[in-house]
């Protein structure tokens, strides 16, 4: 595709459950990143990859949180027994950079997360 | 650690006025910096990027932004605003070599016919 892909774009969940999220990057591209935004709010870093490895999970706010990318293509997010507070629209981007962080971040629209 | 601070949450313009958003960043190191723009129910899209060299960028859609480091600014601007501009604004910074990128709180732009 010609942009990043994430599914679903909606997603309700009663609070307690697990809850999957998709990204789908720019074909090529090296860098992916998972981000959370709050409503009225910017996004906030949760994790990063180059390729498969993992290099920075520094915003994953706790170990309910976790991300993989094993073939270095497709990510997915997992949020286990979710919270209220988990309620937050869930941006992956990827960017062709490998290292020097001056490649733009290409955006998908995003995974809206309600938990009820 | 970088940080990114945008004055103004809302921001309302006549159409073909000025539009003036403002961003200052905090890095211990020359940064790099961002402007993105988000329209309802959708991911950000860049406008434009400072990474070296001339401290005016050129952005999409007639926007511009210049890095004032004696200021620690990057402050969007453009002409004349058009109603397609109505949107919310960020403004990012990372640091070089750095793959982690800080975002502001976003100002969103109105602008009246």
């Amino acid at each position: 595709g010609a942009g990043v892909s994430q599914s679903p774009r909606y997603k309700v969940a009663k609070r307690g459950q697990d809850v999957a999220l998709r990204c789908d990057p720019i074909s090529g591209h090296v860098s992916l990143f998972w981000y959370q935004q709050a409503l009225g709010q910017g996004p906030e870093f949760l994790t990063y990859f180059q390729n498969e490895a993992q290099l920075d999970k520094s915003g994953l706010p706790s170990d309910r949180f976790f991300a993989e990318r094993p073939e270095g293509s497709v990510s997915t997010l997992k949020i286990q027994r979710t919270q209220q507070e988990d309620s937050a629209v869930y941006l992956c981007a990827s960017s062709l950079d490998s290292g020097g962080g001056n490649q733009p971040q290409h955006f998908g629209d995003g995974t809206r997360l309600s938990i009820l | 650690a970088q940080s990114v601070t945008q004055l103004g949450s809302h921001v309302s313009v006549s159409e073909g006025a000025l539009v003036l958003l403002r961003c200052n960043y905090s890095s211990s190191v020359p940064p790099y910096l961002f402007w993105y723009v988000q329209y309802p129910n959708q991911g950000l899209q860049l406008l434009l990027k400072y990474t070296t060299g001339a401290t005016l960028v050129k952005g999409i859609n007639g926007f511009e932004a210049e890095f004032k480091k004696s200021e620690t600014s990057f402050h969007l601007t453009k002409p004349s605003a058009h109603m397609s501009d109505a949107a919310e604004y960020f403004c990012a910074v990372s640091d070089r070599g750095y793959q982690k990128v800080t975002f502001g709180i976003g100002t969103k732009l109105q602008v009246i016919p």
